[in-house]
């Protein structure tokens, strides 16, 4: 398939260690802000969402820490492994959904 | 069950024609979205139905680009005298919420439209 995001910012991690990607929004208002994870040549795919009003959301290997303050969003990922390897963009609500510009995370063995 | 599927995969058009680009979304969702996506970059919004009813068509680039989902389910996205920087991935994307519900959103493969 075609490759997705050829010039992104590139994360280097090394399996088994954590990563954490970062991403700053803009509007205030949104009411929830979502990460997605897209593989060359397929849709994104959703990975965890946090509400406006909440700072902490925990999944499956997955953290999402929000901070209003300074309109910053991070996903952790616990114990990174190959198949985590993908290009991962944030996303915010307000009038429709804007998402980031995505951060591309490359798992070495 | 099948996720949301989109249909062709890869199109070529010649500068000046029209195409149509077609999204089956999961059966009973109610919120069905377009974006664009250019190469190295995020999906940019174009327009939102929940069920027929077209409530934000904002991130629509021009005239050119037309979308109707006239039954609430398949939905089309139409480009009308396609241009080169109608280049890009379209991508369908489908929710089982509408309005202020969970913002949880399945996407399809997408469409690559190539403009030559």
């Amino acid at each position: 398939g075609e490759s997705v995001g050829l010039h992104l910012p590139t994360l280097s991690v090394q399996e088994g260690d954590n990563s954490i990607i970062n991403c700053a929004y803009s509007n205030s208002a949104s009411d929830y802000f979502i990460w997605y994870k897209q593989e060359s040549g397929k849709g994104p795919q959703f990975i965890i969402d946090i509400r406006s009003n909440m700072d902490k959301r925990q999944g499956q290997r997955v953290t999402v820490l929000l901070n209003k303050t300074v309109k910053h969003l991070s996903l952790q990922i616990a114990a990174t492994q190959p198949g985590d390897s993908a290009v991962y963009f944030c996303a915010e609500r307000g009038q429709n959904f804007v998402f980031g510009p995505g951060t591309r995370l490359s798992v070495l063995p | 069950g099948a996720g949301v599927s989109q249909s062709p995969r890869y199109k070529v058009a010649k500068r000046g024609q029209d195409v149509a680009l077609r999204c089956d979304p999961i059966s009973g969702h109610v919120s069905l979205f377009w974006y664009q996506q250019a190469l190295g970059q995020g999906p940019e919004f174009l327009t939102y139905f929940q069920n027929e009813a077209q409530l934000d068509k904002s991130g629509l680039p021009s005239d050119r680009f037309f979308a109707e989902r006239p039954e609430g389910s398949v939905s089309t996205l139409k480009i009308q005298r396609t241009q080169q920087e109608d280049s890009a991935v379209y991508l369908c994307a489908s929710s089982l919420w509408g309005g202020t519900g969970r913002p949880e959103q399945y996407f399809g493969p997408g469409t690559r439209l190539t403009v030559t």
